[in-house]
């Protein structure tokens, strides 16, 4: 079975600088690789994913993603953040031959500080 | 598109009741899961329906907890009876599947479920 790791709970940061969040995942098949993003008091949306092709993806918001498969990594970056980026980020898995659910990580709290 | 609509959104009740969540997916949507958002465990799958049929509910935590999806625009969690340990966000959400790729799973907006 696969599982995700984000290795931070919460990462301050302040205003226009960059930002990284750290995912690492487990399995023993080929995955899809997604970053999701959860505002207060909201569902979650998708940023971006991987599913084959570019190891870069970029997606919604300025945020980018990189897929690492020797380091079994997907961290989430953005060179400049801004308070609205404030949020709960959710990196996630699915194995590609798991019908489409989906396992997620811990989440990391983005705390943009002005 | 209106989007994955769950009811009600916010919902308190004393241990011992009976509590139901709905959820309505996406207009042509043939997948639909329900999820478990708590601090402790984070999120959790619970039960995953394709075309109405329950393919997975391994995460479903106990007899207390039972799913339906009688067609293909409705779907309802119940949980009886309920206890403090439930109290949680349960997300609905859904996706179109098909033979090959991955499609994205869209979420509603929850339900916060506070049981006293």
């Amino acid at each position: 079975a696969q599982s995700v790791t984000q290795l931070d709970s919460q990462v301050p940061v302040f205003e226009e600088a960059p930002v990284e969040l750290r995912c690492n995942y487990s399995s023993s098949v080929s995955v899809y690789l997604f970053w999701y993003v959860q505002y207060p008091n909201q569902g979650l949306q998708l940023l971006l994913k991987y599913l084959s092709g570019s190891t870069l993806v970029k997606g919604i918001n300025g945020f980018e993603a990189e897929f690492n498969k020797s380091q079994t990594s997907f961290h989430l970056r953005k060179p400049s953040v801004h308070i609205s980026d404030t949020a709960e980020y959710f990196c996630a898995v699915s194995e590609n031959n798991a019908g489409n659910m989906l396992t997620f990580g811990g989440g990391t709290r983005l705390m943009v500080k002005p | 598109d209106a989007g994955v609509i769950q009811s009600p959104r916010h919902e308190v009740t004393e241990m011992g009741q009976e509590v139901t969540l709905r959820c309505k997916p996406i207009s042509g949507h043939n997948s639909l899961f329900w999820y478990r958002q708590t601090m402790m465990r984070g999120l959790e799958l619970l039960i995953y329906f394709n075309n109405n049929v329950p393919i997975d509910d391994s995460g479903m935590p106990e007899d207390r907890f039972s799913a339906k999806m009688p067609n293909a625009s409705f779907s309802t969690l119940k949980i009886q009876p309920s206890e403090p340990r439930d109290s949680a966000v349960y997300f609905c959400a859904s996706s179109l599947s098909g033979s090959s790729s991955y499609n994205e799973q869209f979420f509603g907006p929850g339900t916060r479920l506070t049981v006293l």
